[in-house]
């Protein structure tokens, strides 16, 4: 099952503008996470975000997380060429078990 | 440090061969797990393991055995390959940080089952 679901499932921007992926979520979680994938490679961590926090950034990345609407978006600013990837947000329901439940991605393509 | 490594890259089983992938961890990570990606879907869990000597299942066990004798591997066993499981298979692994983890992804293993 998807306990993550983002918006949209692709997106086309150019070079320079920001790009904004949401993710919504079913269950009370944890902490919230984004990965990035190239294509062909593995997941790569971008940030994670706590149940008790509401907005976070990392360099041209920010995060925010709505618990009560079980929503996340990533925005990334000025956006550039190797940003292309597929952005996946991913939600942590227990610490204990530590297993991730991952949405099925958002495949950003950035116009040089 | 070469983090998460998994072997082999790409594999072609024909219905009914069994096969083991590899992963390895130089990390000293706790947390391994497998998943699988299939196209246009996020990752779903196939097993995980908290550490060494224990192991439970994900999402979509059927079909995969794991085991954990060392911290640094958990190899996936398919038990007699089907089509259906043709996929990307990932490794990943994570260490718990202030009682926050992010996991570390192996590069993959595409399978295809003819």
């Amino acid at each position: 099952s998807q306990q993550g679901e983002e918006d949209p499932q692709a997106l086309s921007i150019q070079e320079g503008e920001n790009a904004t992926m949401n993710c919504s979520y079913k269950t009370s979680i944890n902490n919230l996470q984004w990965y990035r994938q190239n294509s062909g490679r593995g997941l790569v961590h971008l940030i994670l975000i706590r149940s008790n926090e509401r907005e976070k950034h990392s360099g041209r990345l920010r995060v925010t997380l709505d618990t009560s609407k079980k929503s996340s978006s990533l925005l990334i600013t000025a956006s550039r060429a190797a940003d292309t990837a597929s952005y996946f947000c991913a939600t942590a329901t227990d610490t204990g078990r530590r297993a991730l439940t991952f949405g099925s991605g958002t495949r950003l393509q950035v116009q040089p | 440090n070469a983090g998460v490594t998994q072997t082999p890259k790409f594999q072609v089983l024909k219905t009914g061969q069994s096969m083991t992938l590899q992963c390895a961890q130089d990390m000293n990570h706790e947390y391994m797990s497998w998943y699988r990606q299939d196209p246009g879907m996020g990752l779903r869990l196939i097993h995980y393991s908290v550490g060494a000597g224990i192991t439970d299942q994900g999402e979509v066990p059927n079909g995969y055995n794991v085991s954990r004798s060392t911290t640094e591997d958990f190899p996936l066993r398919l038990l007699s390959a089907a089509p259906s499981q043709t996929s990307v298979y990932f490794c990943a692994s994570s260490v718990t940080t202030d009682g926050y983890y992010g996991y570390t992804f192996g590069s993959g293993t595409r399978l295809t089952v003819v």
